[in-house]
């Protein structure tokens, strides 16, 4: 049974960078067969793909549009998870952040969620 | 970017009735829609994949049907367990997917 926990800080000042974590078990960040996402939710834009790291023989990376110039996705093989960065955050960015295990390009798991507050 | 509209914004149902929720998007996806459920305080759960597969696990009361632009969640006869809140989500541009706004199912 594929389990992921989140971790990170719920509160973060404007313009630093938004970090979590989600650590991985009963899988493989290394999977050749899932990708392994983040997502958020909030009130106003509901829920939002950010992006996502998979491995097919070597790395790769894909972003949504809307933050790709300032988001970064990360796997830790050595730990078994992977991250997600996100720099120069406004209020806007305020969401509950999930990470998600994907397969067959569908979400079937999916971490406990974090509370990210972006206030001064 | 496709856009995913849901509707109705909420729905009223006794339990033991029939829901029907709709999920259109702004151009074809194919066969490519996903449905999830959400409860209060919960991440999603997957419900139907392919518009009209169950996920492991999902009782037969959830179907989905529907191709191309219009797509439809049925839940044959409400539980108690059943009042949340559902998505659609489509996969057909990967890596830009995209979630409707939702549907809440609410007791009637």
């Amino acid at each position: 049974q594929v389990q992921l926990q989140q971790s990170g800080p719920g509160l973060v000042k404007p313009s630093q960078t938004l970090s979590l974590t989600c650590v991985i078990s009963g899988d493989s960040v290394t999977s050749n067969s899932a990708a392994w996402n983040w997502i958020r939710q909030s009130p106003s834009r509901g829920l939002e793909w950010l992006g996502r790291t998979y491995y097919r023989s070597k790395w790769y990376n894909d972003y949504a549009v809307s933050v790709k110039s300032r988001i970064a996705i990360n796997p830790d093989t050595s730990k078994n998870q992977f991250s997600l960065q996100l720099n120069s955050v406004t209020p806007e960015d305020t969401a509950v952040y999930y990470c998600a295990r994907e397969a067959g390009q569908v979400f079937g798991y999916w971490g406990q969620g974090t509370l990210v507050t972006v206030s001064s | 970017e496709i856009v995913m509209t849901q509707s109705p914004g909420t729905l009223s149902v006794s339990p033991g009735d029939r829901a029907t929720l709709s999920c259109r998007a702004s151009q074809s996806i194919s066969s490519n829609l996903a449905w999830y459920q959400q409860k209060p305080g919960q991440p999603p759960r997957l419900l139907i994949y392919g518009a009209s597969t169950r996920a492991t696990g999902i009782p037969a009361r959830f179907s989905g049907s529907g191709s191309g632009t219009e797509f439809t969640l049925t839940i044959s006869s409400l539980q108690s367990e059943d009042f949340a809140v559902y998505y659609c989500q489509q996969y057909n541009k990967w890596p830009s997917l995209t979630f409707g706004g939702g549907t809440k199912v609410e007791i009637k």
